[in-house]
């Protein structure tokens, strides 16, 4: 799991290096995951999603891996760059009930 | 520019004080949604509404009175607050609040204050 606020986790990554952000999620209903950025003063914004009939979705330097035997979701950065600095946090959704979220990632991107 | 306005940004209020949050999307989405955002917690819903009708309430105490009088806007009117309902207020919107699988998207929230 994640934590915000004194207790958020923190990824420290080096400028042109991968980042990979994890979730674990605990319903083994859930179908649909979405990652969200939020960068400070602003909302969430989103990334990529992925349905539960797939393993892994691949956007513009972003990557999803699902694992659905042990729950898990990941975000993959590649060539991170300082404008990556965010909190990075998954949500999972099961049929037609509502989105669950995560607490969040704090990535931070040394130059 | 998220296609999804929130007004004010800021909002400094006493408890007995009664405001307003607005929000409007331009995205032609048919769900609106409100969220609390507090430090040390998960953004927990508020409320959904799905063509204009309300299908979520999740909980929330009667101090928050959501309106939505068409599919573009989302209102939360506020009275008799309390310090811990200091957060940001966040409104989201998407293309189907039920069974379609769409992602949500947000507005930049509205920081509220109670003194």
């Amino acid at each position: 799991g994640e934590s915000v606020g004194l207790h958020l986790p923190t990824l420290s990554v080096q400028e042109g290096d991968n980042s990979i952000i994890n979730c674990a999620y605990s319903n083994s209903a859930s179908d649909y995951f979405i990652w969200y950025k939020q960068e400070s003063g602003k909302g969430p914004q989103f990334i990529i999603d992925i349905r539960s009939n797939m393993d892994k979705r691949q956007g513009q330097r972003v990557t999803v891996l699902l694992n659905k035997t042990v729950k898990h979701l990941s975000l993959q950065i590649a060539a991170t760059q300082p404008g990556d600095s965010a909190v990075y946090f998954c949500a999972e959704k099961a049929g037609n009930t509502p989105l669950v979220f995560g607490k969040g990632t704090r990535l931070s991107v040394i130059a | 520019e998220t296609g999804v306005t929130q007004t004010p940004r800021h909002l400094v209020m006493g408890m007995t004080n009664k405001k307003s949050l607005k929000c409007e999307q331009h995205l032609g989405h048919n769900a609106m949604y409100w969220y609390k955002q507090s430090a040390k917690k998960p953004l927990e819903l508020m409320f959904v509404y799905n063509f204009k009708e309300q299908t979520e309430n999740n909980s929330v105490p009667s101090r928050f009175s959501p309106e939505c009088p068409n599919s573009s806007h989302l209102f939360l009117h506020l009275h008799t607050l309390q310090p811990e309902d200091s957060a940001l207020y966040l409104c989201a919107s998407s293309q189907d609040g039920g069974q379609l699988n769409q992602p949500q998207h947000f507005g930049d929230g509205t920081r509220l204050s109670i003194l």
